[in-house]
């Protein structure tokens, strides 16, 4: 079963026209990660969550922000979408402390911006 | 800040040969992983490494960390078709946020 699902696995959106993707996990992990990934490229950290502590990268760029209303959900809010946001964008998930090893992925939302 | 890097970018080898991907972080980091990507796909975990000297093998892959030389290596025993992917390391820093920073990834082209 799907521990990091994700959705909608494929989004399009008008160019400028707000958009949220979703995570949702069932491991209750105390760590929410967002990554965008463009094509050939590594995915890049847009900002985590450790419990409600919200980590914001510095080079994230304003446009892009997050809600974590509880431990199970995790959203990604593009507020004005432009041609360069499109991207997959991942969701991960972790539980921290000694020997919590795993950090699962969710299949990730591509999103299309028209 | 915490930074990593694969080498090489690409890789591309016969079926049956052996090759090693390298991963050096820039700083401390408290564990390092392993992921697979195939092409439109999301992230496979492969391997979790969190001590100095931890190795761990799964079928023709082989993983290691040396934590004092901030270093990890994949090993590709006699490579077959199927490995090709593009393959990712990633450190999880030492602070209490937690931050997981990737490679650029190393993608394997295996020939048959």
């Amino acid at each position: 079963d799907a521990m990091v699902i994700q959705n909608p696995r494929y989004q399009v959106t008008q160019f400028g026209k707000p958009v949220t993707l979703s995570c949702s996990q069932t491991l209750n992990h105390n760590v929410m990660y967002w990554y965008q990934q463009k094509s050939s490229q590594a995915p890049k950290l847009l900002f985590h969550y450790y419990d409600k502590d919200f980590n914001n990268e510095a080079d994230t760029p304003d446009n892009f922000q997050s809600r974590r209303p509880n431990t199970s959900f995790c959203f990604l809010d593009i507020r004005s979408p432009g041609l360069g946001d499109a991207a997959m964008y991942l969701c991960a998930t972790r539980l921290s402390g000694q020997g919590n090893t795993e950090a699962f992925f969710g299949q990730g939302t591509r999103l299309t911006v028209v | 800040e915490l930074k990593v890097e694969q080498n090489p970018l690409f890789l591309s080898m016969q079926e049956g040969k052996n090759y090693t991907i390298y991963c050096n972080y820039s700083t401390t980091s408290d564990r390092l992983y392993w992921y697979r990507q195939d092409p439109g796909k999301s992230l496979e975990s492969l391997f979790v490494l969190l001590s100095n000297g931890a190795v761990k093998q799964e079928g023709r892959l082989m993983a290691s960390l040396d934590t004092k030389a901030r270093l990890s290596t994949l090993h590709i025993t006699a490579a077959v078709h199927d490995l090709s992917a593009t393959y990712f390391c990633a450190a999880l820093g030492s602070s209490n946020t937690g931050k997981l920073i990737f490679g650029q990834g190393t993608t394997l082209q295996v020939k048959p």
